[in-house]
């Protein structure tokens, strides 16, 4: 059965500090892996997609590695700020693409304090 | 560019009631339209998708159902709310350079009561 398995569930850090949420997963045949970020109360927005010839994707303070060997995922945030408060989802998705190719990750809720 | 609407933004209904939500996408044509619910701890959960007028994929069983009615325009629907209907609603469509990105919708937060 494809699962996407995300950590810490939840995590809390000071402003300005950098973080790192984990996602391993078992969808196999691999396509590509997306991180959403998603605001309380809003719909999940993109940060990167990665596909499995690509190491390395950054945006902005976000950057994600991927090592489809190991089936790891990661997404470093750095100097976070308070706006970066949000459950970040990691999806994985099968070739052929369709809605039932897609598996999400219940996410990491994470919280920048002041 | 591509916008996605739903609507309601919040909804409370009591037990047994109907339900009807919206999603309208504008600035594409013939998406690929999803519904997806999003329950307090959980994951995003497949309800319905859609890949044209009048075609409706559903993937959980339940006492929900879904309809498209024209080409940008998706409606999620129940005859009678349950409690363990509560939740965030998105809705999604599929575009971007990579095949199957999703864009998701502002969503829905319905509690039933």
């Amino acid at each position: 059965k494809n699962q996407v398995e995300q950590s810490p569930q939840s995590l809390i850090i000071l402003e300005g500090k950098n973080c790192t949420l984990q996602c391993n997963y078992t969808v196999s045949p691999f396509s590509n892996l997306r991180w959403y970020k998603q605001d309380t109360g809003r719909g999940p927005v993109s940060l990167t997609i990665m596909t499995f010839s690509e190491n390395t994707k950054s945006n902005g303070r976000y950057t994600a590695t991927l090592d489809a060997d190991t089936k790891q995922s990661s997404l470093h945030i750095t100097a976070s700020q308070l706006s970066d408060s949000a459950s970040y989802i990691c999806v994985v998705s099968a070739p052929g693409g369709g809605a039932d190719g897609l598996t999400f990750g219940k996410g990491t809720h994470l919280i920048i304090q002041p | 560019s591509q916008t996605i609407h739903q609507w309601p933004a919040t909804l409370v209904q009591p037990v047994g009631s109907p339900l009807s939500l919206e999603c309208t996408v504008e600035g594409t044509s013939n998406p690929n339209l999803y519904w997806y619910r999003q329950a307090a701890g959980r994951g995003l959960q497949l309800l319905f998708y859609s890949v044209g007028i009048g075609q409706i994929s559903s993937e959980v069983p339940q006492n929900l159902s879904a309809s498209r009615p024209q080409d940008r325009q998706f409606i999620l629907s129940s005859k009678k709310l349950l409690l363990s209907d509560s939740g965030f609603y998105l809705c999604a469509w599929v575009g971007g350079r990579h095949y199957n990105e999703q864009f998701f919708g502002p969503g829905t937060r319905l509690t039933v009561l």
